[in-house]
């Protein structure tokens, strides 16, 4: 595709039950983010892959989160044991230049 | 910490004026600055950029202008249309690594 995809767009889980949020990356694009937004505040950053290099997980709250990129390409992030402070848009971007990301629409995620 | 700063949450402005847009930040080792807009639903989309050793870049109606010595930047829009009413995030990248810490965003409002 011409963007960064992601999927779902929206979803509703219940408080304990575990969620995985998927990205397409532009092709070619050798780095990709993870950030979430939550109501009110900027974007925070969770984790950055970049080729095959070890990711950068600084950002990740806590153990519940994870998150893998298979092939270089698709991501996916995984929230074990969902609390409602999770709730947040979670945007994927990706980059070929450095400091330009090219983000998704996001995925809102509600926990109930 | 907060080290990419917003501190107007919105602006409202009218059709053909100018919008400024401003943004601060704590860490010396930032060296490369940018802008994203938002618009609902969608993920931010890239800008403008300014490296460092500049304290002006152009691009059509948009000027970032940077003041290292009071960790300062600004985004001017001359003149401002209705279509820029967005959200605009102020990003900051340090000399080494690769991801972008965001302020928490203006929301401007253009009039017509």
């Amino acid at each position: 595709g011409a963007g960064v995809s992601q999927s779902p767009s929206n979803k509703v889980t219940e408080k304990g039950k575990d969620v995985e949020l998927r990205c397409d990356p532009i092709s070619g694009h050798t780095a990709l983010y993870w950030y979430r937004q939550s109501l009110g505040q900027g974007l925070e950053f969770l984790i950055y892959f970049q080729g095959n290099s070890a990711p950068d997980k600084s950002g990740l709250p806590s153990d519940r989160f994870s998150a893998e990129r298979t092939g270089g390409s698709v991501s996916t992030l995984t929230i074990q044991r969902t609390q409602q402070e999770d709730s947040a848009v979670y945007l994927c971007a990706s980059s070929l230049v450095e400091g330009k990301l090219f983000f998704g629409s996001g995925t809102q995620l509600s926990v109930l | 910490d907060q080290q990419v700063k917003q501190n107007s949450p919105s602006l409202s402005v009218q059709e053909g004026r100018i919008s400024i847009l401003n943004c601060d930040y704590t860490n010396s080792m930032f060296d490369y600055f940018l802008w994203y807009k938002k618009y609902p639903a969608e993920g931010p989309t890239f800008l403008i950029s300014i490296s460092s050793i500049k304290d002006k870049n152009e691009d059509g109606r948009f000027t970032v202008f940077l003041n290292k010595s009071a960790k300062h930047l600004s985004l001017h829009i001359v003149p401002s249309q209705p279509g820029d009413s967005a959200v605009y995030f102020c990003a900051a990248k340090r000399v080494e690594g690769n991801k972008l810490v965001f302020g928490a965003g203006t929301i401007l409002r253009v009039k017509s």
